[in-house]
C-alpha cells in the first residue's frame, strides 16, 4: 500500500516548457487535489475533483490543466511554464473532503 | 468569505515550555477543523481533527465557535516537535480543504 505517490520528485524547466506532473493513489478514494506550496503563502489549492470524470477549479489555477484520468490517477500540466510557477506541488486524496492524505512532493523549478 | 488565519509565522520557544499555535477562522456554517504537521522535507501528514477529540504527540486542539478558533496546544515542547503546522478548514463535503499559511514552530534545548 504505497499510499499518494508523485513523479518527478525534482524538475527543472525552462520557461516556456510544458510538463506533466504525475499523481497516483491506492487508497480507493474519490477525491484528488493538486496544491502548490510557497514560502509564507502555505498550500494553496490548484485544481481538485471531487470524483472521477469531475474536476473544479480552485484558489490558483492560471496556468495549470488537470486531467482525472481513472479513479487513481490525477495529473497536473503546465502548457507553458513561468518562472512564477518554480514551487512545490502536492498531491493529495481523500475518501471525502474532510480527511487527506498527500503525497511526497515535487520540487518544480522555473529558469 | 472561508478563511483560515495563523496569525504567527514563526514560533520559537525553549524545550519543557508550553507551546500554543493560533488558528481561527471564517466560515458560516459548521466546519470541520483540522491540524497537519509537516516535519521537515516530509509530507503533510494529519495531526489531529476536532470531531475525534484526541491527543496525538501530546498535542490538543479545542474548537471555540465563539471565538471562531482551533488552537493547537502541548504543555510540554519537544525537540521533536519542530515542524511546519498548518490549521485547515473543511466546509461541504466534496469541497476541498482550505489551508493557513502554517506556522514554523522550532524547539530548541
Amino acid at each position: 500500500n504505497a499510499g499518494v505517490t508523485q513523479t518527478p520528485k525534482f524538475q527543472v524547466l525552462k520557461t516556456g516548457q510544458s510538463m506533466t506532473l504525475q499523481c497516483a493513489q491506492d487508497m480507493n478514494h474519490n477525491s484528488m487535489y493538486w496544491y502548490r506550496q510557497d514560502p509564507g503563502m502555505g498550500l494553496r489549492l490548484i485544481y481538485y475533483s471531487a470524483s472521477e470524470g469531475t474536476t473544479d477549479k480552485g484558489e490558483v489555477p492560471n496556468g495549470y490543466n488537470v486531467s482525472r484520468l481513472n479513479k487513481r490517477e490525477f495529473s497536473l500540466r503546465l502548457e507553458s511554464a513561468a518562472p512564477s510557477q518554480t514551487s512545490v506541488y502536492f498531491c493529495a486524496s481523500g475518501r471525502d473532503s474532510y480527511e487527506q492524505y498527500f503525497g511526497p512532493g515535487t520540487r518544480l523549478t522555473v529558469t | 468569505a472561508q478563511r483560515v488565519t495563523q496569525p504567527e509565522k514563526l514560533l520559537s520557544v525553549f524545550k519543557g515550555a508550553p507551546v500554543e499555535l493560533k488558528c481561527n477562522y471564517s466560515y458560516s456554517g459548521s466546519p470541520e477543523l483540522f491540524w497537519y504537521v509537516q516535519y521537515s522535507r516530509q509530507r503533510l501528514q494529519l495531526l489531529l481533527r476536532h470531531i475525534s477529540r484526541e491527543s496525538i504527540k501530546g498535542f490538543t486542539a479545542d474548537l471555540n465557535k465563539g471565538e471562531t478558533s482551533f488552537h493547537l496546544k502541548k504543555p510540554f515542547a519537544q525537540e521533536e516537535d519542530s515542524a511546519m503546522y498548518y490549521c485547515a478548514l473543511s466546509g461541504r463535503e466534496g469541497t476541498a480543504l482550505i489551508f493557513g499559511k502554517g506556522t514554523t514552530l522550532s524547539v530548541s534545548s
